[in-house]
């Protein structure tokens, strides 16, 4: 039982590049999201997915997009990457766990932009 | 919406002495109160829990309290350790709905540095 995993770890783009950062859970869980984590700033919402073949924007959605493939994957990209998107990206998964919901965070991406 | 507040956002205490970190919410239908630890480089992890339904949970070194009358609760870490220095976030959601109800809500997080 792997949890929640992400891919890459780390990764290096030049402004204006694109890329997507992978997610997928073990778990069965429902509910999967994205948040980003700057210095100071906590962790921000970027894009949720309650369910199956449904995304939801969150506190910081621009210049990101979602892809939720199936129950087990849910996928962020970044289609003109900036230096503001230089950040730690976490992929959640939150459902049923000894009986009531909880979440669960994956490893962590690092992203800078330059 | 949901909007949480936690305090203070650093912490410094000396081994062996007792730490507290204290949130508050606005929502009166959150029911849900988890507490996550990050340590350097690390995933956030979830500790401990709370719901309304009780006051108070303990597990070893850590509890949580919950005063639903006021809209806040605390961790409470006794006899810290070295180990125990992290960024510790708070959250609430209200726990059985899947929508954007059902969304934790983070604090900014406090950095705990136990000094040995």
């Amino acid at each position: 039982n792997a949890g929640v995993t992400q891919t890459p770890k780390f990764q290096v783009l030049k402004t204006g590049q694109s890329m997507t950062l992978q997610c997928a859970q073990d778990m069965n869980h429902n509910s999967m999201y994205w948040y980003r984590q700057d210095p100071g700033m906590g962790l921000r919402l970027i894009y949720y997915s309650a369910s199956e073949g449904t995304t939801d924007k969150g506190e910081v959605p621009n210049g990101y997009n979602v892809s939720r493939l199936n129950k087990r994957e849910f996928s962020l990209r970044l289609e003109s990457a900036a230096p503001s998107q230089t950040s730690v990206y976490f992929c959640a998964s939150r459902g049923l766990n000894r009986g009531y919901n909880e979440q669960f965070f994956g490893p962590g991406t690092r992203l800078t932009v330059l | 919406g949901e909007n949480v507040e936690q305090h203070p956002s650093t912490l410094s205490v000396q081994e062996g002495d007792s730490a507290v970190i204290k949130c508050t919410y606005s929502d009166s239908a959150s029911n849900y109160f988890p507490w996550y630890k990050q340590e350097l480089g690390k995933r956030p992890q979830l500790i401990i829990d709370i719901r309304s339904n009780v006051g108070e949970k303990k597990d070893q070194r850590i509890a949580v309290t919950l005063n639903k009358t006021a809209k806040h609760f605390s961790l409470h870490i006794t006899e810290t350790q070295p180990e125990d220095s992290a960024v510790y976030f708070c959250a609430a959601s209200q726990q059985n709905y899947g929508g954007s109800q059902g969304n934790l809500i983070f604090g900014k997080g406090t950095k705990l540095s136990v000094k040995p």
